[in-house]
C-alpha cells in the first residue's frame, strides 16, 4: 500500500535561514507527488506538484522540491524563510492504483519561524 | 481565482445527531472528495465522487456516512448519527480532470465538534 512519511513533526528555523522539509514515499509505480501548506484556520493550499519530467519543480512562494527516485524522496526546500511561512506542511502522493485520483498524505510538519 | 467553499466553518453537535456538511466545488470541476483530519493526525481520504456516484471510499466511510450532489453546485457529506470520534476537520476538494493534469483544490474545512 502507498504511504508517505514526513520524519520531522516540528521544525524551527530562523527567519532568513534556509529550509528543507523531508518527505519519503512508498509506492510501486511512478508516483505523482504534491506539497500542500495549511495556515492556521485555513484549508490546504497547493505549493507544487510533480508528475513527470524535470525532477526539480518550482512552486509558489519561492518553494521548490526535488524528486529523487533512488531515495523515494520528495523534499521541499526554500532558500530563505519568511515569518509568514510558519504553517503546517503536508506531503502527499497520488494513489495511481486507484483511478479516482485520491491522495495519501503524510502526517505533516509544523514549521515555526523565529525572528 | 475560483475557490472551493465550505459551510459552516464550525459545527457543534450532540452525539447521536445528524449533521450535514456543505461544499460548493469549483464550478467546472467534475471530481469531488471529502477528507478529514482528526486533531494532530494525518489528513485522511474518506470518499470520492464522480458522475453522480461514489467512485471510491475508505474503511472510515461506513454506513453512517453518505454523500450527495443534490443540484449542479452543492456537494454534501451527511453523518447520520454522530459519535465523539467523528470530531475532526472535514475538507471538501474538487478537481477538473485527471489528477496528472488537474490537482486537487481544497476548501477551508468545516470543524465538526461532537459533544
Amino acid at each position: 500500500a502507498q504511504s508517505v512519511t514526513q520524519p520531522d513533526i516540528h521544525i524551527t528555523v530562523s527567519e532568513g535561514a534556509s529550509l528543507e522539509l523531508r518527505c519519503n514515499y512508498s509506492y510501486g509505480a511512478t508516483p505523482y507527488l504534491f506539497w500542500y501548506v495549511q495556515s492556521p484556520g485555513q484549508g490546504l493550499q497547493l505549493l507544487l506538484k510533480y508528475f513527470s519530467g524535470d525532477t526539480l519543480v518550482q512552486g509558489i512562494k519561492g518553494f521548490e522540491a526535488e524528486f529523487k527516485r533512488s531515495q523515494s524522496s520528495f523534499n521541499l526546500r526554500k532558500p530563505s524563510v519568511h515569518w509568514s511561512d510558519a504553517a503546517e506542511y503536508f506531503c502527499a502522493v497520488g494513489a495511481d492504483s486507484s483511478n479516482t485520483g485520491k491522495l495519501i498524505f503524510g502526517q505533516g510538519t509544523t514549521l515555526q519561524v523565529k525572528p | 481565482e475560483p475557490e472551493v467553499t465550505q459551510t459552516p466553518s464550525h459545527q457543534v453537535t450532540q452525539m447521536g445527531q445528524e449533521v450535514i456538511l456543505r461544499c460548493v466545488p469549483i464550478s467546472n470541476h467534475l471530481y469531488f472528495y471529502w477528507y478529514r483530519q482528526i486533531l494532530g493526525q494525518k489528513v485522511e481520504f474518506l470518499v470520492s465522487f464522480y458522475n453522480n456516484e461514489i467512485s471510491e471510499k475508505s474503511e472510515i466511510f461506513d454506513d453512517q456516512f453518505s454523500v450527495e450532489r443534490p443540484d449542479g453546485s452543492n456537494f454534501t457529506l451527511k453523518i447520520r448519527s454522530t459519535k465523539l470520534e467523528d470530531s475532526a476537520m472535514y475538507f471538501c476538494a474538487s478537481r477538473y480532470t485527471e489528477p496528472r493534469v488537474s490537482p486537487l483544490h481544497f476548501g477551508n474545512g468545516t470543524r465538526l465538534t461532537v459533544t
